[in-house]
């Protein structure tokens, strides 16, 4: 079956722009997590989303945001855009099954955002 | 100002070896940890799991082991290809916390042929 797909794969943004990244997730999966990577910080967690509802959230701030639509896709939207924000932006998805630990996350290959 | 960059920890070792990868892991409450692999360009893929009421987790050419008391993972990876270079990472979960995985800084493994 399909992976997880994330779209674009780069992009390139100005300081005080906006962007927005998708990802598709697995047939079939109803959870979707975003996580931003870099080199300074490394892997955190930013958003997840079950059945259109943001149930988690992680320590960012408002400037970044996200959706789930009914199909499971998500997008992920960063306004005013900082150089630090610079980074991979990886999606996951999962079953998403409420109480089950064992659910594994699949990662996309990620957006790689760089802020000039 | 600048941010630091994480040093991640490296392990270097020869083709048929085994590896051992260490984690601290930060909360004690956390009821799931699992083990990611990344490549160079690609996102993590996910090695092997473990619940918190388990200390030993074996897969193929892969063992997790868990130890509460001092709250550390460990990796091993039997026979290391080359195939295996990557940056391994732990995750942590709370079974409260839905898909929320806390993530360590990760260790670079490169194996020489």
């Amino acid at each position: 079956k399909a992976g997880v797909t994330q779209t674009p794969r780069y992009l390139i943004k100005t300081r005080g722009q906006q962007v927005t990244l998708s990802c598709s997730p697995i047939s079939g999966h109803r959870s979707v997590s975003w996580y931003q990577q870099t080199p300074g910080q490394g892997l955190q967690f930013l958003f997840e989303y079950f059945s259109e509802t943001q149930r988690n959230k992680g320590n960012f701030p408002g400037r970044f945001s996200g959706r789930q639509f009914s199909n499971s896709r998500s997008e992920m939207n960063v306004s005013t855009l900082e150089l630090g924000d610079s980074a991979l932006y990886l999606c996951a998805s999962s079953l998403g099954l409420g109480g089950d630990l064992n659910t594994e996350a699949f990662f996309g290959q990620g957006t790689r955002l760089t802020v000039v | 100002g600048e941010s630091v960059g994480l040093h991640l920890p490296t392990l270097s070792v020869q083709e048929g070896d085994n590896s051992i990868i260490n984690c601290a892991y930060s909360n004690s409450a956390s009821d799931y940890f699992i083990w990611y692999k990344q490549e160079s360009g690609k996102g993590p893929q996910f090695i092997i799991d473990i619940r918190s009421n388990m200390d030993k987790r074996q897969g193929q050419r892969v063992t997790v082991l868990l130890n509460k008391t001092v709250k550390h993972l460990s990796l091993q990876i039997a026979a290391t290809q080359p195939g295996d270079s990557a940056v391994y990472f732990c995750a942590e979960k709370l079974g409260t916390s839905y898909g929320k995985l806390t993530f360590g800084q990760g260790t670079i493994l490169t194996v020489h042929p």
